[in-house]
């Protein structure tokens, strides 16, 4: 089993409707990130958590929310989807003390 | 503010051909280095690392070496194989905050 799970995989839907997008990790690691990828962009920190109180603000946090449900737990939504966050996101964990990330699948989300 | 900048893709090579992707970044302090490698349709996985000046990372026949003097990592590999085909991303984490900044992305593909 994967370590660290996203769901869904992909994911069509209109403008101004709400989406979350769900992380669960096995890992047992403290720390949590969401990332989106946009081609030529590389890749993007939307926001992170150390741990189920501590939520920050990435390079790219407006227009979306997260939440810290538990620590194998870290959702992010979209309140109002608009087209240009069309993107690949990403899920990641890891350890504090360590400078490795773990990343899930990613989501392919698409708003029309 | 950080950033870190590779040389646009796509990377078009024979197998068994010498593989050179640059990496250059700016930052100030001593940050660490990293290559994440995305196979497709897969998330990143953490390729190679390096953590101070003149250090060399290296796994799966793949090199890179921390240069300070030149702000750079260029990631190297001897011999590609078709299976090497993926899109390969330079990144830095400084003061072992665990916030990655990523480059851009280079897509290398190895034909037979």
């Amino acid at each position: 089993d994967a370590d660290v799970t996203q769901t869904p995989r992909n994911r069509i839907t209109k403008t101004g409707k709400r989406i979350m997008l769900e992380c669960s990790q096995t890992k047992g690691h403290d720390r949590m990130y969401w990332y989106r990828q946009d081609p030529g962009l590389g890749l993007r920190l939307i926001y992170y958590s150390f741990d189920v109180k501590d939520i920050n603000k990435g390079e790219i946090s407006d227009g979306y929310s997260v939440s810290r449900q538990a620590q194998a737990k870290f959702s992010l939504s979209l309140e109002s989807a608009i087209p240009n966050q069309t993107a690949l996101y990403f899920c990641a964990t890891s350890v504090a003390g360590a400078d490795t990330q773990y990343f899930g699948p990613g989501t392919r989300l698409t708003v029309l | 503010g950080d950033s870190v900048t590779q040389m646009e893709g796509p990377v078009t090579l024979s197998e068994e051909a010498f593989l050179t992707i640059n990496c250059t970044y700016t930052a100030t302090g001593y940050p660490s280095l990293f290559w994440y490698v995305q196979y497709p349709g897969e998330g990143l996985q953490l390729l190679l690392k390096a953590t101070k000046a003149d250090d060399k990372g290296s796994n799966k026949g793949f090199e890179a070496t921390y240069r300070k003097e030149t702000t750079s990592f260029h990631l190297e590999k001897g011999s590609v194989q078709v299976s090497d085909s993926a899109v390969y991303f330079c990144a830095l984490d400084k003061a072992a905050g665990n916030k990655l900044t990523f480059g851009g992305g280079t897509r290398v593909l190895v034909k037979p």
